[in-house]
């Protein structure tokens, strides 16, 4: 089973400040076929269920502001938000869907600074 | 409107069974790959199971892996997560989630899951 594992567990950045999430997957979850990573990044607000911002690694679902986004290839990821909002406040988790089972990281609780 | 509902959460006893299901509307149910995503309280998300747009391919997380069987009803646009052998570290907040990508796209429209419902509360306790 593919392990994804975030760094750090939390992140406290000020207003206007870039945060930056890293999440490493056990193995490689690139697809040569359709030269693309499985990989997916989701925002959660206490009492919401998780959304997608993120899918591919650095495609942008529609509606997601260009703040943020994604980067990285083969086992090694990471979510930018740059210019940090107060909505921005939320759990960021990041999913593998390369493989059954698929799997998400422990989640990185970001904060304002 | 895009919409996803669970039902079917309860307290049940360790060993017991309950049936959740999860009743969608707004989209073409029958031409995407749904799943069972579930929360502990306080705890990050463990995907649970995955069934295709027409039910002949199932997956499950080795942690339920013989005790939960995902299920659909097309006609019904419903999904469903019949959970057996109930142990405590099943309580959890149960999440319905459909896949981005349709699967008359092949798999190359994208991926993760774009809609969720607000989830359903299992609680197993004696």
């Amino acid at each position: 089973d593919i392990v994804m594992t975030q760094s750090p567990d939390s992140l406290a950045v000020s207003l206007g400040e870039r945060a930056t999430i890293n999440c490493k997957s056990s193995q490689s979850i690139f697809y040569s076929s359709f030269n693309k990573n499985f990989l997916a990044w989701y925002q959660q607000k206490p009492g919401q269920p998780p959304k997608l911002l993120i899918y591919w690694a650095s495609t942008r679902e529609s509606g997601v502001p260009d703040r943020f986004s994604g980067s990285g290839s083969g086992t090694d990821f990471s979510l930018t938000i740059n210019s940090l909002q107060a909505e921005d406040v939320a759990v960021y988790y990041c999913q593998q869907y390369f493989d059954s089972p698929q799997s998400f990281g422990q989640g990185t609780k970001l904060e304002i600074k | 409107e895009v919409q996803l509902v669970e039902s079917g959460g309860a307290v049940a006893q360790p060993g017991g069974s309950l049936r959740l299901s999860c009743a969608a509307s707004g989209f073409t149910f029958d031409d995407y790959t749904m799943n069972w995503v579930r929360q502990a309280p306080g705890k990050g998300l463990e995907w649970v199971s995955l069934i295709n747009w027409n039910g002949d391919r199932t997956h499950y997380a080795d942690s339920v892996k013989g005790r939960f069987t995902i299920s659909r009803d097309n006609s019904k646009t419903s999904l469903y997560l019949q959970m057996n052998s109930l142990r405590t570290e099943d309580t959890a907040l149960y999440y319905c989630a459909k896949d981005l990508s349709p699967a008359s796209c092949g798999g190359d429209c994208g991926g993760g899951m774009d809609v969720w419902g607000q989830g359903t509360t299992v609680t197993v306790s004696s």
